[in-house]
């Protein structure tokens, strides 16, 4: 599975846009890219994926360039709650052993 | 959709004990999977089922580590012989595989904290 780069943290005020980057470089064609997030003492959960074209839904746009080769998460109005690590994955989608990185902290502010 | 369950939430031990884990995935899903989170670090693959069969073992499973599914449903993480290195949170996940489909997302259950003394 091809690995992610992404920053170690973000900060971000309530009710602003959050964009979390992503680098996967060396992703492959039938590699999708998955984004989860993780709140504090809970599971990972599931926010959205994507293989060529932009995504959108009730959380949040997952926008992939078109080289694919490195992507961006929008959250459009952060709140508090969307307080969490944030993870970018690439996987083939086959058998989701997920490669999980070190994430994005990001911090919502007032 | 009651979630995936996993219980204990924590769990203190002396090195040298064993332990279970268990997991009830949502009640539909097929898959369940296992995977372990130490501090600061994003979750680590261990093994997968697809029903009842042990379809992959990482190697990070030793064989201190045993997994089950016996009847397709609930599974159960055992650990025999804990050392401190196996401190972790042990996460469980489920989804349902139905045919050739792929990316179906994984949900979580808020997991197992080991703490081995």
């Amino acid at each position: 599975d091809a690995k992610t780069t992404q920053p170690p943290s973000m900060d971000c005020a309530e009710g602003r846009a959050a964009n979390l980057p992503c680098n996967h470089s060396t992703i492959s064609g039938n590699e999708y890219v998955y984004w989860y997030r993780q709140i504090h003492s809970q599971g990972p959960q599931y926010i959205i994926h994507g293989l060529k074209n932009n995504e959108t839904n009730e959380m949040a746009s997952l926008i992939i360039t078109e080289d694919r080769k490195s992507s961006t998460l929008i959250l459009p109005h952060a709140t508090l709650r969307d307080t969490a690590v944030y993870y970018c994955i690439v996987d083939t989608g086959t058998a989701s052993k997920l490669t999980f990185g070190t994430g994005t902290r990001l911090q919502v502010t007032l | 959709d009651t979630g995936v369950s996993q219980n204990p939430r924590h769990k203190i031990t002396k090195r040298g004990q064993n332990v279970t884990f268990r997991c009830d995935p949502i009640s539909e899903h097929n898959r369940l999977y296992w995977y372990r989170q130490t501090l600061g670090q994003g979750p680590e693959f261990l093994t997968y089922f697809q029903n009842e069969a042990q379809l992959e073992k990482s190697r990070l499973l030793s064989d201190r580590f045993s997994a089950e599914r016996p009847k397709g449903s609930f599974s159960t993480l055992e650990i025999q012989r804990t050392e401190q290195g196996d401190s972790a949170m042990y996460l469980c996940a489920s989804n349902r595989r139905r045919g050739v489909s792929t990316n179906e997302k994984l949900f979580f259950g808020s997991g197992t904290q080991l703490s081995v003394l």
